[in-house]
């Protein structure tokens, strides 16, 4: 079984200010980690993905994570948010390529002006 | 690109009907589906996974009687909520992946489901 913890349910900041969104996981077999984004009734698209290799993963909109496997975290990251980015944000593991998604229970970002 | 589509993107409902929710991949033959249930303020919580020409299989607590899933064919799965209740009321995904081997799943814009 595995599971996904996300430390902070709401994340609110300021427009220009670096954010960090922090996840966990539990897993007893390796896992891919996904990051995805939703926005208000809408579904979920993928931020960036960790397969294997470099734990530093570069995503769209300017996003990163870094894969700490002795932690077992994969916080996500920028370091300058924008309005636009306000938006519920999910990270989820699968145990092999195609499987179901296991999700965390979502952290809100709220970029203030 | 791999585009997933949902239709409809809100249905209202009475109590009693039935209620068809379809996923289609447009651009790309998805040997299988997954279907989620989203709460407000809540994550997205896995009801079935779908392949093409077999039966759906359940998460455990989700009825297989009443929420009904077909996937006929390599682009489309179909979810059918058999006579709903208010307590179906909720947001419904739907995510598709290419292959086997595939690391990423496509979602579709959800399905706002309210009973009446």
């Amino acid at each position: 079984a595995q599971s996904v913890t996300q430390l902070d349910s709401q994340v609110p900041v300021f427009e220009e200010a670096p954010v960090e969104l922090r996840c966990n996981y539990s897993s007893s077999v390796s896992v891919y980690l996904f990051w995805y984004v939703q926005y208000p009734n809408q579904g979920l698209q993928l931020l960036l993905k960790y397969l294997s290799g470099s734990t530093l993963v570069k995503g769209i909109n300017g996003f990163e994570a870094e894969f700490n496997k002795s932690q077992t975290s994969f916080h996500l990251r920028k370091p300058s948010v924008h309005i636009s980015d306000t938006a519920e944000y999910f990270c989820a593991v699968s145990q092999t390529s195609g499987s179901r998604l296991t999700f965390g229970e979502g952290t809100q970002l709220t970029v203030n002006p | 690109g791999a585009v997933v589509s949902q239709h409809p993107s809100r249905v209202i409902c009475k109590s009693g009907t039935s209620v068809k929710i379809e996923c289609r991949s447009l651009d790309f033959q998805a040997t299988t589906m997954f279907w989620y249930r989203q709460f407000p303020k809540q994550s997205l919580m896995l009801m079935a996974t779908s392949n093409e020409g077999s039966k759906a299989t359940y998460e455990q607590g989700v009825e297989k009687d009443k929420f009904l899933i077909n996937h006929a064919s390599l682009t489309l799965s179909t979810l059918t909520v058999t006579s709903a209740h208010p307590e179906d009321s909720s947001f419904y995904i739907c995510s598709a992946t290419k292959g086997p081997m595939n690391t990423e799943a496509f979602f579709g814009q959800g399905t706002r489901l309210t009973v009446v």
